[in-house]
């Protein structure tokens, strides 16, 4: 079956950085486009980046853009999120999930948390 | 502020119906048919229980349906049962390979 294993979640202080894995099994990883998403505690979801299939194509929330990075290893089935110059908004649970174009996502992982703060 | 509006909080009985509504503008929800909405329980991952405004994927009850009228989305629950009571999120494709969410809507069955 399908399934989305993120890790690389913890604690930092302002301006350090963290990077995110997600691991995924049981589907052809390099068909599909993947996407991760922020969620701060007691809040509501928040979209993060987005790659393509191939890795192409990479794009990001206007509130990361110059400071995170997704990638992925298709020969891994592996996606990444490098999170340079963190601040303490970004602290939340970080799902990875995967695409079903037009921009939305079927299946999610269950998330690794990210606590930013001094 | 989120980009999508939906209402904080929403409340049935057993058995009744009860909408949802996501509005947004022209640049996106008005835009596209790229509307999705997601059941959050607590603790756990978002589901995706609708898409295209309003396909619903394999295994989703045909309870839960969609809709779009102009810049405005809504997720219909009919037969309002306990394990409906969760957090729901709508999602629409915001243009300039942007996506957007709702701030979600608990959902409180009587």
């Amino acid at each position: 079956q399908v399934q989305l294993v993120e890790s690389g979640g913890g604690g930092v202080q302002p301006g350090g950085s963290l990077r995110l894995s997600c691991a995924v099994s049981g589907f052809t990883f390099r068909r599909y486009g993947m996407h991760w998403v922020r969620q701060a505690p007691g809040k509501g979801l928040d979209w993060v980046a987005y790659i393509e299939r191939d890795g192409s194509n990479k794009y990001y929330a206007d509130s990361v853009k110059g400071r995170f990075i997704v990638s992925r290893d298709n020969s891994q089935n592996m996606m990444f999120l490098q999170m340079n110059s963190l601040r303490v908004e970004d602290t939340g649970v970080f799902y990875c999930a995967r695409d079903l174009h037009p921009w939305y996502m079927d299946f999610w992982g269950q998330g690794t948390l990210v606590a930013v703060s001094s | 502020q989120s980009a999508l509006t939906q209402p904080p909080s929403a409340s049935g009985s057993p058995g009744q119906s009860i909408a949802i509504s996501c509005t947004g503008t022209s640049s996106d929800i008005g835009g596209y048919n790229y509307v999705s909405w997601y059941q959050q329980h607590p603790g756990k991952a978002p589901k995706l229980i609708i898409s295209e405004v309003s396909k619903r994927p394999s295994g989703v009850p045909d309870r839960f349906s969609g809709s779009k009228s102009g810049n405005t989305a809504s997720l219909t629950v009919s037969g309002l049962q306990a394990e409906d009571e969760a957090d729901y999120y709508c999602s629409s494709y915001g243009g300039s390979n942007n996506l957007l969410f709702g701030g979600g809507t608990k959902l409180t069955v009587l």
